[in-house]
């Protein structure tokens, strides 16, 4: 299969800082990437679909301007979290679509700390 | 829009079947997916179904039905590996893009 590679897999941050978590398609290029967000014992929430070269297209209820979103080439999106607050922590995680792959692919996912 | 419902929890011993629905309501659907996720990992691909009727793979087979909004895991021959959360995702086609959504989840517990 295809291979998404997400950076950092763990990061822990101060309460008003900005975190910017890396999702790259490793051999294939994605036109989209998508981004989700996952509370304990809990299911994937979408939060945006990233656009290469367009702005992303975010779900209800998630603040573009909290979540800022950059998809600047084929082969990288990156989500910063900015002015993080400890209700931000949770397990952030990545996909994208190789066209030769009816499935999407997945990175490693990060886990987000705010303290 | 979605909402797409799965049990939250389920239980079953070593060597079981075990069934897992999902039902779902959505715009522009253009197939079902079912992902495995161990805790803290990635998920990963178990099934596609995007026409109705039965796709078996191994231990694991998936039914669609498009007119009833209706899907289900199989997984045979359980084993304890097998203990992990099940997520069911419904690919929609919404103004021009296609978009993965996830289902509440399902969390299994296989035991000796």
């Amino acid at each position: 299969g295809a291979v998404v590679s997400q950076h950092p897999s763990r990061v822990i941050c101060k309460s008003g800082t900005s975190v910017k978590i890396e999702c790259r398609s490793l051999d294939f290029q994605a036109t989209t990437m998508f981004w989700y967000r996952q509370f304990p014992k809990q299911s994937l929430m979408l939060m945006a679909t990233s656009n290469e070269g367009s702005k992303a297209t975010y779900e209800q209820g998630v603040e573009k301007d909290k979540f800022l979103i950059n998809h600047a080439s084929l082969t990288l999106s990156t989500l910063t979290v900015t002015s993080a607050h400890p209700e931000d922590s949770s397990f952030y995680i990545c996909s994208a679509r190789d066209p030769r792959w009816t499935e999407a692919f997945f990175g490693q996912g990060t886990r987000l700390t705010v303290v | 829009g979605q909402n797409i419902d799965q049990p939250t929890e389920m239980t079953a011993t070593e060597g079981a079947i075990v069934q897992i629905n999902c039902t779902y309501q959505t715009s522009g659907f253009n197939g079902l997916f079912w992902y495995q996720q161990h805790a803290g990992e990635a998920p990963t691909f178990l099934s596609y179904n995007v026409l109705d009727g039965l796709e078996e793979k191994g231990r694991f087979s998936s039914f669609l039905s498009r007119s009833k909004g209706y899907s289900y895991l199989l997984l045979k021959e359980l084993q304890m590996k097998d203990s992990a959360s099940y997520l069911c995702a419904v690919r929609e086609v919404d103004t021009g893009f296609q978009k993965l959504v996830f289902g509440t989840g399902t969390r299994l517990l296989v035991s000796p």
